[in-house]
């Protein structure tokens, strides 16, 4: 089965730029999240998507970030315009679907290899 | 008070020896806690999940559930060199939504 898929790997570009990630889930994931990870720090939720449906954005900073999801699948993040304080590991997780608390199988969040920002 | 709280370490221990990681978290309703494990440039994979209070064991990895206390441990047997990486406490919530705390850094020893 593969797995989380994300691109770039890696992008530097230079403050007040724009940039854009791209995600594509595990197949048949009805869930997907975006975290950013700061250096020594653990993964901080942006964004979550059930289908094409956004559950929650409280965290995401709604003047520079934005994210969507238009056909359930494939998700993209982008940043405009990008702050020195975005430099970061930016996570894109799926889960097979947004259910209770009881059975893990359901809810387990597997993570792609990440998109490392830096902003100069 | 940051809702899940980690000492960032490193943790150092000796190849063999047992490394005992600990978790607190503020939000005395969290149902179920998650540890993953992330090595330097990698992305975290799930070691173990709790949700009831006492041991859990997988291998040579015991969690460990206290609510009263609100404390999440992980201990980890017999340590080796590839254990080497920085662990991952996460509370869930409802609608699936983990809260990660900062992580800490485990050094095993040859």
């Amino acid at each position: 089965e593969a797995g989380v898929a994300q691109s770039p790997r890696y992008k530097i570009i230079e403050k007040r730029q724009s940039v854009a990630f791209w995600c594509n889930p595990i197949s048949g994931h009805a869930t997907l999240y975006w975290y950013q990870q700061i250096l020594g720090q653990g993964p901080k939720l942006l964004i979550q998507f059930q289908n094409n449906g956004v559950v929650d954005d409280s965290q995401l900073p709604k003047d520079r970030f934005s994210a969507e999801r238009l056909k359930g699948v494939d998700s993209t993040l982008k940043i405009q315009p990008a702050k020195l304080e975005d430099s970061a590991v930016y996570l894109c997780a799926s889960s097979l679907v947004l259910s209770g608390l009881a059975d893990i199988s359901y809810n387990e969040q597997f993570f792609g290899p990440g998109t490392r920002l830096t902003v100069l | 008070q940051k809702e899940v709280e980690q000492n960032s370490g490193p943790l150092s221990v000796p190849e063999g020896a047992i490394a005992s990681l600990n978790c607190t978290y503020s939000d005395r309703g969290s149902q179920s806690f998650f540890w993953y494990r992330q090595y330097s440039g990698k992305s975290p994979e799930l070691i173990m999940f709790i949700y009831s209070n006492g041991d859990k064991e997988d291998g040579r990895f015991t969690a460990q559930l206290n609510k009263a206390s609100q404390y999440v441990s992980l201990l980890i047997r017999d340590s080796q060199p590839s254990d080497s990486a920085t662990y991952l406490c996460a509370r869930r919530a409802a609608g699936n939504k983990l809260t990660f705390g900062g992580g800490t850094r485990v050094l095993v020893k040859p």
